[in-house]
């Protein structure tokens, strides 16, 4: 059972387009990190959300908690062909310490 | 500024022999160590994780196990491996619970 749904699984847009990245959830989690991972390299953490409703902006990637904290999107404004990767969302449940679940991925490719 | 080492990069091995991977964090004391799995361009399976010497959790029952002899070494080892072996695995280390982890590089391991 995967316990976060990541959506879409693949998306490929033209350089200069916007793009919303969904990671949903049954479960409710006390925090949520979104990672982006290149080919043959560890995921990289981007942010992470706490709070529910919680937004937080990255220069041009906005990461927003759901506010019953089981789901959170990543929207990336005007991509650029460097935000080309793996996206992975991850949450840490209320009831299970030490450990995260990772959603499947969105593979995100950006041509120029 | 912490770092975290993983050994080898790549590796090539036939089914039933024994594997070693090795994990080492520097720069903090007493973290959570973690291994996952990742099947190509697919989220993360976490197989192990340690909140210290000696305290191993597994995930998934299988054909691997860890050992964590120091506090800032994670050992990833099999007797035999199986070809369902084959895939990237990572190591990961936080401080508190499962909080922004940050991952190793990887090791990308074919089993033939």
């Amino acid at each position: 059972t995967q316990l976060l749904e990541q959506s879409p699984q693949f998306l490929s847009i033209q350089e200069g387009e916007n793009l919303t990245v969904y990671c949903n959830s049954s479960s409710v989690f006390s925090s949520l990190q979104w990672y982006r991972q290149e080919p043959g390299e560890g995921p990289v953490l981007l942010v992470t959300v706490v709070t529910g409703g919680e937004v937080k902006k990255l220069k041009r990637l906005t990461f927003q908690f759901g506010d019953a904290r089981k789901d959170s999107s990543l929207h990336i404004t005007a991509a650029q062909p460097g935000d080309t990767g793996l996206y992975l969302c991850a949450g840490e449940r209320e009831d299970s310490s030490y450990k995260l679940i990772f959603g499947s991925g969105t593979r995100l490719l950006v041509r120029p | 500024s912490q770092t975290i080492h993983q050994w080898p990069a790549t590796l090539v091995q036939p089914v039933g022999s024994p594997l070693s991977l090795e994990c080492t964090v520097e720069g903090t004391s007493n973290p959570n160590l973690y291994w996952y799995r990742q099947a190509a361009g697919r989220g993360l399976q976490l197989l192990f994780y340690s909140v210290g010497i000696g305290q191993i959790s597994s995930e998934v029952p299988q054909n691997l196990s860890a050992s964590r002899p120091q506090d800032r070494q994670f050992i990833l080892s099999s007797k035999k491996l199986l070809l369902s072996d084959s895939g990237f695995y990572l190591c990961a280390w936080s401080l508190k619970g499962a909080d922004e982890q940050y991952f190793g590089p990887g090791t990308r391991l074919t089993v033939t």
